[in-house]
């Protein structure tokens, strides 16, 4: 069965503070991850991975994708209240189109 | 960049009424829509993926005669929810993948409260 699991569940941070959040996917045929930051609605898209190794920048966030651990990170440094949200990661496979969401990890900053 | 209108927002209704929601790709050709629901704190669950042109599918668990998925244009797909009751209640998110443009994943819609009362 294809999965995604994210850690920690929650997180709570102090601004200025760097966070790692985790994804490991199990997924069939994978072809991709994606991370995506969610506030009140809709999700908004962060990253899309597809290569081993390579790190993708956005300001003070980045992640990197490991396929022979079948996993990824999120970093973000210098962390404001602003990035306090529930940041998903998505596992897609080649077939289908269709991409798993893991539980989320809800990140609090506070000042 | 590419962009997936949904709407109602936010919805109420009673128990034993049908709600329909509709996502539209304003500016790209969405062949394929996918369906989710996400409870309070928790992930977004896929519940089906429409096809323009062909019968939607349904991921296990999810009743077809209850979540009415049609995908009629381009578009344009809708997602009526019928017969609902209380447990219904949930926030519904539409999403469509970008044909083309794997830099940016897929296009979330701004989601629908739905809210059984």
């Amino acid at each position: 069965e294809d999965k995604v699991v994210q850690s920690p569940l929650s997180l709570v941070v102090h601004e200025g503070d760097t966070v790692t959040l985790n994804c490991s996917y199990e997924v069939t045929n994978f072809r991709s991850l994606l991370w995506y930051k969610q506030e009140k609605k809709a999700p908004t898209f962060l990253f899309m991975l597809t290569s081993s190794g390579i790190e993708k920048k956005s300001g003070r966030l980045s992640s990197i994708l490991d396929k022979k651990e079948l996993s990824s990170i999120l970093n973000i440094t210098a962390t404001q209240t602003g990035d306090s949200a529930i940041y998903l990661c998505a596992g897609g496979a080649n077939t289908g189109n269709q991409f798993y969401f893991g539980t989320g990890t809800s990140l609090t900053v506070i000042p | 960049g590419a962009v997936v209108s949904q709407h109602p927002s936010r919805v109420i209704c009673k128990s034993g009424t049908s709600v329909k929601i509709e996502c539209r790709s304003l500016d790209f050709q969405a062949t394929t829509m996918f369906w989710y629901r996400q409870f309070p704190k928790q992930s977004l669950m896929l519940m089906a993926t429409s096809n323009e042109g062909s019968k939607a599918t349904y991921e296990q668990g999810v009743e077809k005669d209850k979540f009415l998925i049609n995908h009629a244009s381009l578009t344009l797909s809708t997602l009526t929810v019928t017969s609902a009751h209380p447990e219904d209640s949930s926030f519904y998110i539409c999403s469509a993948p970008q044909r083309g443009r794997t830099n940016y994943g897929y296009t979330f819609g701004s989601g629908t409260r739905l809210t059984v009362v």
